[in-house]
């Protein structure tokens, strides 16, 4: 089945700097791969999502890139604020097609 | 609100209690989820219902029993668990369990095995 690695597990930076989060997959018939925003105490929420006959997605300061040759994709946010401090997830779909496979998530703390 | 309830919001239970999780979706989705959400770990898939079948257990032990009675609730049994069971549940919702499907989480079941 799928196997969806992430790093780093936390990230700290300060306010206005860019964020960079790498995942890797196994399985290369995955063409699906959202983020999910988790603030403390809060759900997940999906962000931004990518499919596999795009290369890279952009919606205002977040965007996510994706090399399916590589099997590997990111979550660049620009211009960090603290309200981007949250855990992120990515994702990609089970080898059968039918649910997401998360990573382990990568704790990110902006201070200003 | 995302429009998927879960109750209780907390939960503590000896290891031979036996307690029911409850989720609730109000947006007319026919494929529903629970995640096991451990610290340091992934989210973990443990079973997905798509039309009140189940399509994925993903080996997950049989103390941990689900049921999907309608399109709209979705139950997650639990008898004999382990402190290593101690986790937050997530049960999420989408359209119809199909590929690229936006997620909507329930803000979880928070539950202690002593």
């Amino acid at each position: 089945g799928e196997n969806v690695e992430q790093h780093p597990s936390t990230l700290s930076v300060q306010e206005g700097d860019s964020a960079v989060i790498k995942c890797t997959y196994s399985d290369s018939a995955s063409n699906y791969f959202p983020w999910y925003k988790q603030e403390l105490g809060k759900r997940p929420q999906l962000i931004i999502d990518i499919r596999s006959n795009v290369g890279e997605k952009k919606d205002q300061r977040i965007a996510v890139t994706l090399n399916k040759t590589a099997k590997h994709f990111s979550l660049h946010i620009t211009e960090t604020q603290p309200e981007d401090s949250a855990v992120y997830f990515c994702a990609a779909l089970s080898w059968a097609g039918t649910a997401l496979i998360f990573g382990k998530g990568t704790t990110l703390s902006v201070s200003s | 609100e995302t429009g998927v309830t879960q109750t209780p919001r907390h939960l503590v239970m000896g290891m031979t209690n036996k307690k029911s999780l409850k989720c609730e979706q109000h947006l007319g989705h026919n494929a529903m989820y629970w995640y096991k959400q451990s610290a340091k770990k992934p989210l973990e898939l443990m079973f997905v219902y798509s039309l009140e079948e189940r399509v994925e257990n993903n080996s997950v032990p049989s103390r941990f029993s689900p049921e999907c009675p309608n399109s709209s609730h979705l139950f997650l049994h639990l008898h004999t668990l382990q402190p290593e069971d101690s986790a937050l549940y997530l049960c999420a919702s989408s359209q119809d369990g199909s590929r690229e499907e936006k997620l909507f989480f329930g803000s979880g079941t928070q539950l202690s095995v002593l």
